[in-house]
């Protein structure tokens, strides 16, 4: 995890409410990642951003936002309307040249 | 675009036996491949990568995996379980090349029973 903070760890929402996850990575990497993590369903990707002020969307976008206005940081805010927001949110990053991604420690959203 | 499988939703061992956790991969072209472990409400850690050379990979905490392109399997090894190898173990695959997001498996969740 070392690098990589995200927060919070844990985080209650209320439905209707848009919230940001945070990740930051000081570890001077290009590219940086946003996944969800259900039950059984392994990892799926929702944004990645490859440089700054630019990013891409992922397999399961719908009702997710991100920015990446400085390398260092690549929040993600899950809006109203993500029908499904409660999971397990996972940050990585890696260098442009690089094939292994790092990960965060990961944030636990759980829609009341 | 890439992927890859991990046909076992779980895997039990006892402690002192080896453990076999397995992964198949369906991609163009040469394969990049990794392995992670997720330890409960962590993230992922990397525990090894094939990217070309040996069949046989080396990684971190006793762990390897062996890359048999006939079979495109890249199934993780280990010759002598640990209670403490008790964990979440994923298969990954970038989606298209090298420089793009990775791909996971589903993922493996390993129990060594003591």
């Amino acid at each position: 995890d070392g690098g990589i903070t995200q927060s919070p760890k844990y985080l209650f929402r209320k439905e209707g409410q848009n919230v940001t996850l945070s990740c930051e990575q000081n570890l001077n990497h290009d590219a940086m990642y946003w996944y969800r993590q259900d039950p059984g369903q392994g990892l799926r990707l929702i944004y990645y951003s490859q440089i700054v002020n630019d990013f891409q969307k992922g397999d399961i976008a719908e009702g997710y936002s991100v920015s990446r206005e400085k390398k260092e940081s690549f929040p993600l805010t899950v809006t109203s309307a993500q029908k499904n927001p409660t999971a397990f949110y996972l940050c990585a990053s890696k260098i442009a040249s690089g094939n292994e991604q790092f990960f965060g420690p990961g944030t636990r959203l759980t829609v009341l | 675009a890439q992927s890859v499988a991990q046909p076992e939703d779980q895997v039990n061992v006892a402690e002192g036996n080896p453990l076999t956790v397995k992964c198949t991969y369906s991609v163009s072209g040469n394969p990049y491949l990794f392995w992670y472990v997720q330890y409960p409400n962590r993230g992922l850690q990397f525990l090894l990568k094939y990217i070309t050379g040996d069949n046989l990979v080396k990684g971190s905490y006793g762990f390897e995996a062996e890359f048999n392109k006939s079979q495109t399997s890249f199934h993780l090894k280990k010759p002598s379980a640990l209670v403490s190898d008790s964990a979440l173990y994923f298969c990954a695959v970038p989606f298209y090349s090298g420089n793009t997001p990775l791909v996971f498996g589903k993922g493996t969740r390993l129990s060594v029973i003591a």
